[in-house]
């Protein structure tokens, strides 16, 4: 069964500095890869999704993604945080074995002016 | 398009007490459905799944129970309410259960 692993309960960066979330699943690729991201009292919303396209996703909100076979990674970035990308962010991955998406622990963004 | 809804937006009941949420779908047909729970500071629990009217899948053991009495109404259901059901309930809905799942705004539900 799949696993995923987020680096990091709680990530602080600079407005206008670099936004590296980590996330890494197990060995075993997955058919989809999956960024949300969720703010405070809200229901999750679709980042981006990997499907086997293009390696590089891009999603909302000038957010992108990397999946690396590996590294067994799918890190998400932005060049430049702003304020309002101050949220909690969630990686899922497929898991043909058991049919659901499979859950990392979550990354707190916190963006400091 | 797809909406998903979901209500209350917020409740508080005491101990004891029953509990019913209601999440409905519309713009689709035959959906995937999801209950999650977020406790304080955890990340997302899946608590039951269904692919098709009456047809349940539990993931976690608790006093929480499910149905899908119609193709786009999935309801979460307690008869007493523990302190440890306090949370952040979610709703969700897919067209394949690998893939992208589209999230209703959520019920916070304080226990007291």
């Amino acid at each position: 069964a799949q696993s995923v692993t987020q680096l990091g309960s709680h990530v602080s960066v600079s407005e206008g500095a670099l936004v590296l979330l980590r996330c890494n699943y197990s060995s075993s690729v997955p058919p989809y890869l999956f960024w949300y991201v969720q703010y405070p009292n809200q229901g999750l919303q679709l980042l981006l999704k990997y499907t086997s396209a293009a390696t590089l996703v891009k999603g909302i909100n000038g957010f992108e993604a990397e999946f690396k076979k590996s590294e067994t990674s799918f890190h998400l970035t932005k060049p430049s945080a702003h304020m309002s990308d101050a949220a909690e962010y969630f990686c899922a991955v497929s898991d043909k074995s058991n049919y659901q998406l499979i859950w990392g622990a979550g990354t707190k963004l916190i963006i400091k002016p | 398009s797809q909406t998903i809804h979901q209500w209350p937006a917020t409740l508080v009941q005491p101990v004891g007490s029953p509990l019913s949420l209601e999440c409905t779908v519309e713009g689709t047909s035959n959906p995937n459905l999801y209950w999650y729970r977020q406790a304080a500071g955890r990340g997302l629990q899946l608590l039951f799944y269904s692919v098709g009217i009456g047809q349940i899948s539990s993931e976690v053991p608790q006093n929480l129970s499910a149905s899908r009495p119609q193709d786009r109404q999935f309801i979460l259901s307690s008869k007493k309410l523990l302190l440890s059901d306090s949370g952040f309930y979610l709703c969700a809905w897919s067209r394949d259960t690998t893939d992208t799942q589209y999230f209703g705004p959520g019920t916070r539900l304080t226990v007291l």
